[in-house]
């Protein structure tokens, strides 16, 4: 079966501070994977997503940029953080061949102090 | 384009009474609907899909979901909540032509009282 894996839990970063976000599948090859951020009490939104190595897509201008060196691994960094990056940051994939859905990580909680 | 409202923002309800979370969608195309669930602190989990066929549709921990085109809405149901199903769910559509975007509702917050 898929499993998506995602780290860290919880980050504390400051303001200024570079930021880096693993996310790696396993059980399926060459996935569609996304990058979603769930600010406090509202929905998803979707920042990057990609079909294939090296390719990244980005729905929102901003200082946070992905990256995708291997098939299974999505990155997604910053150089620079801003308080407006906290968040509750999810890798998820999405099956293309039957549920159509989506398998999310379980979740970073990123704080930018 | 696609939008997704869900109508309720939050939604208590008592141990052992019926629920129902309203999804209603908008698109210019024919569409995958799907209801998640998302625990304090998780990701979010699949808890049904319609995709096509029955428009009734089951999912997880007893919810089920009905699609109705021409009132462009998918209605989450369970006829006897627990303790255990308080949670955020969230609608979500997808374009049936092969596109690369889900567009999530901004979520309903359930609440199950004892």
């Amino acid at each position: 079966s898929q499993t998506i894996h995602q780290w860290p839990a919880t980050l504390v970063q400051p303001v200024g501070s570079p930021l880096s976000l693993e996310c790696t599948v396993e059980g399926t090859s060459n996935p569609n994977l996304y990058w979603y951020r769930q600010a406090a009490g509202r929905g998803l939104q979707l920042l990057f997503y990609s079909v294939g190595i090296g390719q990244i897509s980005s729905e929102v201008p901003q200082n946070l940029s992905a990256s995708r060196p291997q098939d299974r691994q999505f990155i997604l960094s910053s150089k620079k953080l801003l308080l407006s990056d906290s968040g509750f940051y999810l890798c998820a994939w999405r099956d293309l061949g039957t549920t159509y859905g989506y398998t999310f990580g379980s979740g970073t909680r990123l704080t930018v102090v | 384009a696609q939008s997704v409202t869900q109508l309720d923002s939050q939604v208590p309800v008592f141990e052992e009474a019926p629920v129902e979370l309203r999804c209603n969608y908008s698109s210019s195309v024919s569409v995958y609907l799907f209801w998640y669930v998302q625990y304090p602190n998780q990701g979010l989990q699949l808890l049904l899909k319609y995709l096509s066929g029955s428009t009734l549709v089951k999912g997880i921990n007893g919810f089920e979901a009905e699609f109705n085109k021409s009132q462009t809405s998918f209605h989450l149901r369970k006829p006897s909540v627990h303790i255990s199903d308080t949670a955020e769910y969230f609608c979500a559509v997808t374009p049936n032509t092969g596109g690369f975007k889900t567009i999530f509702g901004a979520g309903t917050r359930l609440f199950v009282k004892a």
